[in-house]
């Protein structure tokens, strides 16, 4: 699977947009996109995935460049629930043979 | 909905004890894997089974054995505990159907200390 990179930790308004950007260069074309995250001490959570369109559930969106190289989790009215770490993976869609497998992800810290 | 349950939820060893953390799923999922999470570390995949019967290694797999006798349960076993064994262990587990999103369901975690 293709490694990503993301910022180790970003800050937050209550209330504004939190954009977190991650980058997955080597990605190859049947591969996914999916991000997780995980409030303290508790397990990870999943949170949206997609492929080359963008996505939006009742969480977030995720939007995709064209050339798939690096993607944008939105959340859009962070509120202090949303502090987490946020995890970006990439891997072939239910492939069963190739687990997810997790890198230390962006610490989000939603601020009153 | 049970979802992803993992016993015990907490749990104190000496070194060289051994011991079992359960994990059972009430989803009918194929997929079932451990992960253990050190602090400020992201998760790392111990090992997981793609169903029934079968079981494969996963970056960490050096201390723990695991076996997969029904769908339900995927029990990890330390045979041997060390301190470099503390950590919390998560089970996720993950529907292989068609129609699935590819979402891993995670248990609450067991927190395990080995002194």
């Amino acid at each position: 699977d293709a490694k990503t990179t993301q910022p180790t930790s970003m800050d937050c308004a209550e209330g504004r947009a939190a954009n977190l950007p991650c980058n997955h260069s080597t990605i190859s074309g049947n591969e996914y996109v999916y991000w997780y995250r995980q409030i303290h001490s508790q397990g990870p959570q999943y949170i949206i995935h997609g492929l080359k369109n963008n996505e939006t559930n009742e969480m977030a969106s995720l939007i995709i460049t064209e050339d798939r190289k690096s993607s944008t989790l939105i959340l859009p009215h962070a509120t202090l629930r949303d502090t987490a770490v946020y995890y970006c993976i990439v891997k072939l869609y239910r492939s069963g043979n190739t687990p997810l497998v997790f890198g230390k992800g962006t610490r989000l810290s939603v601020i009153a | 909905n049970a979802g992803v349950t993992q016993t015990p939820k907490f749990q104190v060893l000496k070194t060289g004890q051994s011991m079992t953390l359960q994990c059972a799923q009430d989803m009918n999922h194929e997929y079932m894997s451990w992960y253990r999470q050190d602090p400020g570390m992201g998760l790392r995949l111990i090992h997981y089974s793609v169903g029934a019967g079968i079981t494969d290694q996963g970056e960490v797999p050096n201390g723990y054995n695991v076996s997969r006798s029904t769908t339900e349960d995927f029990p990890l076993r330390l045979l041997s505990a060390a301190p470099s064994q503390t950590s919390v262990y998560f089970c996720a587990s993950r529907d292989e159907g068609t129609l699935n999103t590819g979402e891993l369901f995670f248990g609450e975690g067991s927190r395990l200390t080995v002194l």
